[in-house]
């Protein structure tokens, strides 16, 4: 089993639509969870952390479930400038250290 | 302003010619950290630095060197690139432990091992 498993998509959705993305991780004690933003040939930038009670920053909101082991990104009222990769990153701590292990990301289009 | 810059962007070689990928950091971030990327397979991180002169592994190591002589700097060196290690790298770096600080990218270096 991967330590950090997204759906890859992609998800095409239409401009306006509401989606959410999942991504699981293996070791429960994980501390610290992230969301990424990548588009097409750029670096990744941080779209938002993602804290133990939920956040939102606009049209995006965050989960964390630590008994099944998963976080969550949904994105309200889609923009085209919303197509890119997303990526789930997650701090598993093996051993007390730190280690931040990425998922393979989700893509999105948001089709006009 | 505040970034990470790595050079050269784009880089076509041939196996066994040693290379060096610069990277330099402005935000006087102590954690360096290099990643490749392949499709399929997400961000692997190669090797990271938690301050000048401290370096560790990451999770694919093999084929890399790094160094870390000044706290800006933290070069990847392939010594002997194999066509397995074309790939994309980032260089990234962070204020502290990468785990709970943002970490901040530099715009990728696209290298193919003929």
């Amino acid at each position: 089993r991967k330590e950090v498993e997204q759906d890859p998509g992609p998800f095409n959705v239409p401009e306006g639509a509401t989606v959410a993305f999942n991504c699981t991780y293996s070791n429960s004690a994980s501390q610290s969870f992230f969301w990424y933003r990548q588009d097409c040939r750029k670096e990744p930038k941080l779209l938002m952390s993602v804290y133990s009670s939920g956040n939102e920053d606009g049209r995006f909101t965050a989960q964390l479930n630590r008994a099944s082991q998963y976080i969550s990104l949904l994105i309200r009222d889609s923009k085209l400038s919303d197509s890119a990769t997303y990526l789930c990153v997650v701090n598993i701590r093996p051993q007390g250290a730190q280690k931040l292990v990425f998922g393979q990301g989700t893509r999105l289009t948001i089709n006009p | 302003e505040a970034q990470v810059t790595q050079n050269p962007r784009y880089l076509i070689t041939v196996t066994g010619k040693k290379l060096t990928v610069t990277c330099s950091q402005n935000m006087n971030h102590e954690y360096m950290s290099w990643y490749r990327q392949d499709p399929g397979l997400g961000l692997r991180q190669i090797y990271y630095s938690m301050n000048v002169e401290v370096t560790d592994k990451g999770d694919v190591p093999e084929g890399y060197k790094v160094s870390r002589k000044e706290k800006r700097n933290f070069p990847l060196i392939l010594e002997s690139p194999s066509p397995n290690q074309t790939s994309l790298y980032f260089c990234a770096s962070s204020s502290g432990l990468a785990g709970i600080y943002e970490q901040f990218f530099g715009p990728g270096t696209r290298l193919t091992v003929l």
